[in-house]
């Protein structure tokens, strides 16, 4: 069975900083990766999302992923989050069904 | 589009009592909705899968009796929690796949329900 692995338990940062969100995933053959947001009292929002093609995936509000499948990753990025980016991200793999990671808990201080 | 509605958005019961969830895909037709559940600062885990007009897929370590699923349309899936107890409380989460074979376009989640049992 699939399993999803995010690094990052809570990471706190200041606006303008760079993020990087670490997620790795076990499963040997095609996988569709996805990354989602969950802003405080909301519901899960997708951000991005990986199928096919180039690995290099572009998202809403400014975020990108990258795919290696050489090393089982899709990390997150954004060059420069905002005090708004503020929420919880999920990393997710869906294979036979959707499994998520543990979610990172990102907090920017203004 | 593919919105999906999920209704309550909280719901407070009394031990013992049993609460139904409803989730409803709004633009589209849902084949297969899933449900999760999500304990405090931690991640959705998958309940159970609903296909419409048959029984739930339940995964490991769920009691069926206790949560009850029921897909009897193409755009209505409901979850019974069945004689609640504090420990049910939590936030339940439906979603639905988007798109058919060679069309899929991934997941819509509805709001969540956040329960409470007293």
């Amino acid at each position: 069975a699939q399993s999803v692995s995010q690094h990052n338990h809570h990471v706190i940062l200041s606006e303008a900083a760079s993020l990087e969100l670490g997620c790795n995933y076990s499963y040997g053959g095609t996988v569709n990766l996805f990354w989602y947001v969950q802003y405080p009292g909301q519901h899960l929002q997708l951000l991005l999302k990986y199928f096919s093609g180039d690995p290099l995936v572009k998202g809403i509000k400014g975020f990108e992923a990258e795919f290696i499948k050489s090393k089982f990753s899709f990390n997150l990025r954004k060059p420069s989050v905002q005090w708004s980016d503020t929420a919880e991200y999920f990393c997710a793999v869906n294979v036979y069904k959707l499994s998520f990671g543990a979610g990172t808990t990102v907090t920017v201080r203004a | 589009g593919a919105v999906v509605s999920q209704h309550p958005s909280w719901v407070i019961c009394k031990s013992g009592t049993s609460v139904k969830i409803e989730c409803r895909s709004l633009d589209f037709q849902a084949t297969t909705m899933f449900w999760y559940r999500q304990f405090p600062k931690q991640s959705l885990m998958l309940m159970a899968t609903s296909n419409e007009g048959s029984k739930a897929t339940y995964e490991q370590g769920v009691e069926k009796d206790k949560f009850l699923i029921n897909h009897a349309s193409l755009t209505l899936s409901t979850l019974t929690v069945t004689s609640a107890h504090p420990e049910d409380s939590s936030f339940y989460i439906c979603s639905a796949r988007i798109g058919g074979t060679g069309t899929w376009g991934g997941y819509t989640f509805g709001s969540g329900t956040r329960l409470t049992v007293v």
